[in-house]
């Protein structure tokens, strides 16, 4: 089974906090792909990574990094110093070998308060 | 550059109408998905269009939905008759091929549909 699991329903932190949103995969595929994406208020789902199976180094942009871990079929996503514009539902997906479609998480809420 | 477009942003139809959603994807991209998101569960694929073919369309939940892409540019998505399930978000992505791997979709701020 292809599975995408976001156990992190809600979290609500306070400005410039750090928060770690959890993303576990599950599938049988040697190569595949993770992505997260951002869903603000507005509604529209923004891209923010995407990740091959065979690169499991870490990586950072800005105040935003990502742990992939094979080992343990995980895909984190740290926001550092959080801010208010923060604030949106964040996806992470999988994108099964040989085809196209994604397969995403329930998604996790970040509430960010001033 | 302009996004994915979708149009209408919200539509609130009753039992048995029949609706139809637009998308305009990223110019220049081949690939079209329409995806959907029912009440707070995860976002599921409906269908895949590489120009104005069906790659896939293994996601449609019956025959009451038909969507299509004449001339590979943008696609509709018909709901005839609508049933109360199927509320919720209808997402649009576009992308173009990659190679060496798999392309990123890109996201149409989507469509709410409600039937009552």
């Amino acid at each position: 089974a292809q599975k995408v699991t976001q156990a992190q329903t809600e979290i609500s932190v306070v400005e410039k906090e750090d928060v770690t949103l959890d993303c576990v995969y599950e599938t049988r595929d040697t190569t595949y792909y993770l992505f997260w994406y951002k869903q603000p208020p507005s509604g529209e789902l923004v891209f923010l990574i995407r990740r091959n199976s065979f690169d499991e180094q870490n990586e950072i942009s800005g105040r935003y990094s990502w742990n992939f871990q094979k080992s343990t079929s995980s895909f984190n996503f740290t926001i550092t110093a959080s801010q208010v514009v923060d604030s949106a539902v964040y996806f992470c997906a999988l994108n099964p070998y040989n085809t196209d479609k994604l397969i995403f998480g329930t998604g996790t809420r970040l509430q960010v308060f001033p | 550059e302009a996004g994915v477009t979708q149009f209408p942003s919200h539509s609130v139809i009753e039992k048995g109408q029949t609706v139809t959603l637009r998308c305009d994807p990223i110019s220049g991209h081949d690939n079209l998905y329409w995806y959907r998101r029912v009440m707070g569960k995860e976002i599921k694929f409906l269908l895949h269009f590489v120009k104005e073919s069906k790659q896939d369309e293994s996601g449609m939940p019956n025959n009451r939905f038909l969507a299509e892409r004449t001339g590979g540019t943008y696609s509709t998505l018909k709901v005839q008759p609508a049933e109360l399930e199927d509320s919720g978000v209808y997402f649009c992505a576009s992308s173009q091929d990659e190679r060496g791997g798999a392309d990123t979709q890109y996201f149409g701020p989507g469509t709410r549909l409600t039937v009552l």
